[in-house]
């Protein structure tokens, strides 16, 4: 099947506008986890649900950040008020695993990049 | 708070080098330690993983050794080709409550020549 898909890939937007970013994880799996990635970085973790549940936000940068996965399968990572410091590659992963201890393979989305003009 | 530190980048090398990325790590528990690999124009994608102490990850001539002594995973191939060309992150995922989120180093560029 199918890998983790995201979009739009790529999406402009002015100081100030809102954007959503969707992700449609790998069909199954549990666990999903959104990252943001700056330029010339690693990536750092935003967010975690199990299914439905947003498990952990500590992530989150601030609350014009928010992330839902309503039905336990498609997730929107929403920027209200975007800044230029939100311009960066937002990447969802998602795993079969749901155990609180995990070592179980993330398997990544392409990205979104977002740039904040 | 966890932390992976990754050595300073790019790495450029001719076909058929030998490899070496270092990785260290700091973190209170006993983490899981991972390499990831990102292709031009592709996501990343797991490369390998070692979940304890000593253990050895392997995987496409890639090996890298969980040493709880020095708090590294370095990352090796002995004979590197030019479809090796991509970003290599180090990252791991700490113990407890954290359903495996990952903490990632900064990220190494490697350019082999032909």
């Amino acid at each position: 099947g199918a890998g983790v898909s995201q979009s739009p890939r790529y999406k402009v937007a002015k100081r100030g506008q809102d954007v959503a970013l969707r992700c449609d994880p790998i069909s199954g799996h549990v666990s999903l986890f959104w990252y943001q990635q700056a330029l010339g970085q690693g990536p750092e973790f935003l967010t975690y649900f199990q299914n439905e549940a947003q498990l952990d936000k500590s992530g989150l940068p601030s609350d014009r950040f928010f992330a839902e996965r309503p039905e336990g399968s498609v997730s929107t990572l929403k920027i209200q008020r975007t800044q230029q410091e939100d311009s960066a590659v937002y990447l969802c992963a998602s795993s079969s695993s749901y155990r609180e201890y995990s070592t179980d393979t993330q398997y990544f989305g392409p990205g979104t990049r977002l740039t904040v003009l | 708070g966890d932390s992976v530190t990754q050595m300073e980048g790019p790495v450029t090398l001719s076909e058929e080098a030998f490899l070496t990325i270092n990785c260290t790590y700091t973190a209170t528990g006993y983490p899981s330690l991972f390499w990831y690999v990102q292709y031009p124009g592709e996501g990343l994608q797991l490369l390998l993983k070692a979940t304890k102490a000593d253990d050895k990850g392997s995987n496409k001539g890639f090996e890298a050794t969980y040493r709880k002594e020095t708090t590294s995973f370095h990352l090796e191939k002995g004979s590197v080709q030019v479809s090796d060309s991509a970003v290599y992150f180090c990252a791991l995922s700490e113990g407890g409550t954290s359903y495996g989120k990952l903490t990632f180093g900064q990220g190494t560029i490697l350019t082999v020549h032909p």
